[in-house]
């Protein structure tokens, strides 16, 4: 069965500290990878999409890496924000079938002052 | 350029009644999805619309009912209401579902409470 799991479930780090979340899929045929951010309230918005050729992608302090190999990826946060604060979504998306896509369960990230 | 809206953003209903969620969208996408998402799980999928005038079930179909009533709008329809409906409504809609690298953009969410 095509899975998702993400952890950890949930994080609190302070203010400037980095952090790295971590997503494990078992979804087949792979195409793609998107990170999402989730503020409380709102719907997710895409942070970066990995591809199975790609190992590193940075959107500013936000960097994806992903091993096809063993079906990993990770975000890593570096210097993080209080506006940091949110649920990061994992979602890998098949080849197989009109509709592809696969949703973590995601990480909710508090960032204290 | 509004992006994907939803109406209402919250809602209270009793158990038995019935409702219709909005959604539209101003980016010309041909993909139009409804998901809910309940504490402790991803995402599901309920229906989705790979083009106007096609709609297909997802994950989670039962008790819902959908419409693409042109190429912006596609609603969600709770005939009788049940708690176990209790959730927040997701739209989102991508280019072309049967591209593999499109982007899904999230409506802002409807809560729905049913009592």
């Amino acid at each position: 069965k095509n899975q998702v799991e993400q952890s950890p479930q949930s994080l609190i780090i302070l203010e400037g500290k980095n952090c790295t979340l971590q997503c494990n899929y078992t979804v087949s045929p792979f195409s793609n990878l998107r990170w999402y951010k989730q503020d409380t309230g709102r719907g997710p918005v895409s942070l970066t999409i990995m591809t199975f050729s790609e190992n590193t992608k940075s959107n500013g302090r936000y960097t994806a890496t992903l091993d096809a190999d063993t079906k990993q990826s990770s975000l890593h946060i570096t210097a993080s924000q209080l506006s940091d604060s949110a649920s990061y979504i994992c979602v890998v998306t098949s080849t197989s079938g009109t509709y592809k896509y696969i949703f973590g369960t995601g990480t909710r990230l508090k960032v204290l002052a | 350029n509004a992006g994907v809206t939803q109406t209402p953003k919250f809602q209270v209903l009793k158990t038995g009644q019935s409702m219709t969620l909005q959604c539209a969208q101003d980016m010309n996408h041909n993909s139009m999805y409804w998901y809910r998402q309940d504490p402790g799980m991803g995402l599901r999928l309920i229906y989705y619309s790979a083009s106007e005038g096609t709609t297909d079930k997802g994950e989670v179909p039962n008790g819902y009912n959908v419409s693409r009533l042109n190429k912006r709008e596609f609603s969600l329809r709770l005939e009788s209401a049940a708690p176990s409906q209790t959730s927040v409504y997701f739209c989102a809609s991508s280019e072309r579902a049967g591209s593999l690298y499109n982007e899904q953009f999230f409506g802002p969410g409807t809560r729905l409470t049913v009592l």
